[in-house]
């Protein structure tokens, strides 16, 4: 139990759904991240939130939108995916962005499918 | 040139063997160095960070070489648990904080 809950754990949507992915981090962490694990490559981050403002966006397209209402709770809003965008979305909360030796702590994932 | 580079391996060794891991990075300007290990379909974990002087934690030792931006990662005595892909990973320092950088992982699969 690492103390960061994702759901859904499995996703399957269409082109044209429009779904989200819930994290929550009971660590009492102050930031969070969202990545993306595809088949074949290094995890790669996409977004940054610490004391719940988004720090770090990097260089996602705009078809996924991450929301931070508070430090706890991390969502990421798909609408109009492409099958290449399947992978394993991951997030991570960690104490601070800022601290060198900062350890990240990941949830479970979310295995997306897109049709 | 990528970022992290990691040999995917896989490795497949005894129970018992030494096993050796190497990384090299590309930002010279990289500060801090970790080792995860990711099970397979589960999330990463730290396994440890990696400091300039070297450090060992039971069977696990990393080291770092700045000079020639290169982290390493042995295993003496693997056991089937140390079955799983070992992450390297580098976080460089730009702007306001520093962001983690994976490697592809470095496969191990640890037989009887």
């Amino acid at each position: 139990e690492t103390g960061v809950t994702q759901t859904p754990r499995h996703l399957v949507m269409g082109m044209t759904n429009k779904k989200s992915l819930k994290c929550e981090q009971h660590l009492g962490h102050n930031a969070m991240y969202w990545y993306k694990q595809s088949a074949k490559k290094p995890l790669e981050l996409m977004f940054v939130y610490n004391f719940k403002e988004q720090t770090e966006n990097n260089s996602v397209p705009s078809r996924f939108s991450p929301e931070c209402p508070n430090s706890s709770h991390l969502f990421l809003h798909l609408h109009t995916l492409q099958p290449e965008d399947s992978a394993l979305y991951l997030c991570a909360s960690s104490q601070g962005a800022g601290f060198e030796y900062n350890e990240q702590f990941f949830g479970p994932g979310t295995r997306l499918t897109v049709l | 040139r990528k970022e992290v580079e990691q040999d995917p391996g896989p490795f497949n060794v005894p129970e018992g063997a030494t096993v050796a891991f190497n990384c090299t990075y590309s930002n010279s300007a990289s500060q801090s160095f970790f080792w995860y290990r990711q099970d397979c379909r589960k999330e990463p974990k730290l396994l440890m960070s990696v400091y300039s002087s070297g450090n060992e934690d039971g069977r696990f030792t990393a080291q770092l070489n700045r000079a020639s931006q290169y982290i390493s990662l042995l295993i003496r005595d693997s056991k089937l648990s140390d079955s799983a892909t070992y992450l390297c990973v580098v976080r460089t320092w730009g702007g306001s904080q520093g962001n983690l950088i994976f490697g592809k992982g470095t496969k191990l699969s640890v037989k009887p």
